[in-house]
């Protein structure tokens, strides 16, 4: 029973175009979200979290939108670059819970940057 | 500071084998974690430590596998009698606090022939 979803295995987006990711939870007890960013051979690199207090966090050309009622999160990317080009995990917790950083992540979006 | 420091980064063992995986975490985290990944999966929690103490583990982690952070800074896997199943790419992953993003390492890929 998968907790964080990530319907989209891949996206492909034109370079300087917005690119959005989207995550679906199940999990009402998940007060914090990540988005991680990986590239091939390499771990996870974090890019962006936001807390169950919040809706929206911004960070450079990285946007992470929370819509808890829907219990569903985005990432946006304005403008994307070729060097955007990687996989993106979803990750969620429940560190009111004690989870202790146990995360649970989605299967991950591939998301191509066309030049 | 280097970052969190996984060795080796490939490991190539044949069904049957023990393996032992090293991470060395990020110097004044006292959080480490293992998570394992698959091909087509995001990453599976395996286990926790906060300092020397295992605090949690998945019901992934069969008694084949043992954690240990001995001094509370480096920590060791070890997966023995190892089957094809267990090929993937073992990740560690430290942090300082409880409610703090994660700093992974670049993993160990573990081929079982």
């Amino acid at each position: 029973d998968q907790q964080v979803k990530q319907n989209s295995p891949s996206l492909s987006v034109q370079e300087g175009r917005i690119s959005i990711l989207n995550c679906d939870y199940t999990n009402s007890m998940f007060d914090y979200f990540l988005w991680y960013k990986k590239y091939p051979a390499e771990g996870p690199t974090f890019l962006i979290s936001i807390s169950s207090i919040k809706d929206k966090n911004e960070d450079g050309r990285f946007t992470v939108f929370l819509n808890k009622s829907a219990k569903h999160l985005s990432l946006h990317i304005v403008p994307s670059q070729p060097g955007d080009s990687a996989v993106y995990f979803c990750a969620a917790s429940e560190y009111a819970g004690g989870s202790q950083g146990n995360l649970i992540f989605g299967k991950g979006t591939k998301l191509s940057v066309k030049p | 500071d280097t970052g969190v420091s996984q060795d080796p980064r490939h490991k190539i063992t044949k069904r049957g084998q023990n393996v032992t995986f090293r991470c060395d975490p990020i110097s004044e985290h006292n959080r480490l974690y293992w998570y394992r990944q698959t091909l087509g999966q995001g990453p599976e929690f395996l286990t926790y430590f906060q300092n020397e103490a295992q605090l949690e583990k998945s019901r992934l982690l069969s008694d084949r596998f043992s954690a240990e952070r001995p001094k509370g800074s480096f920590s060791t896997l070890e997966i023995q009698r190892t089957e094809q199943g267990d090929s993937a790419m073992y990740l560690c992953a430290s942090s300082y606090r409880s409610n703090e993003k994660l700093f992974f390492g670049s993993g160990t890929q573990l081929s079982v022939l």
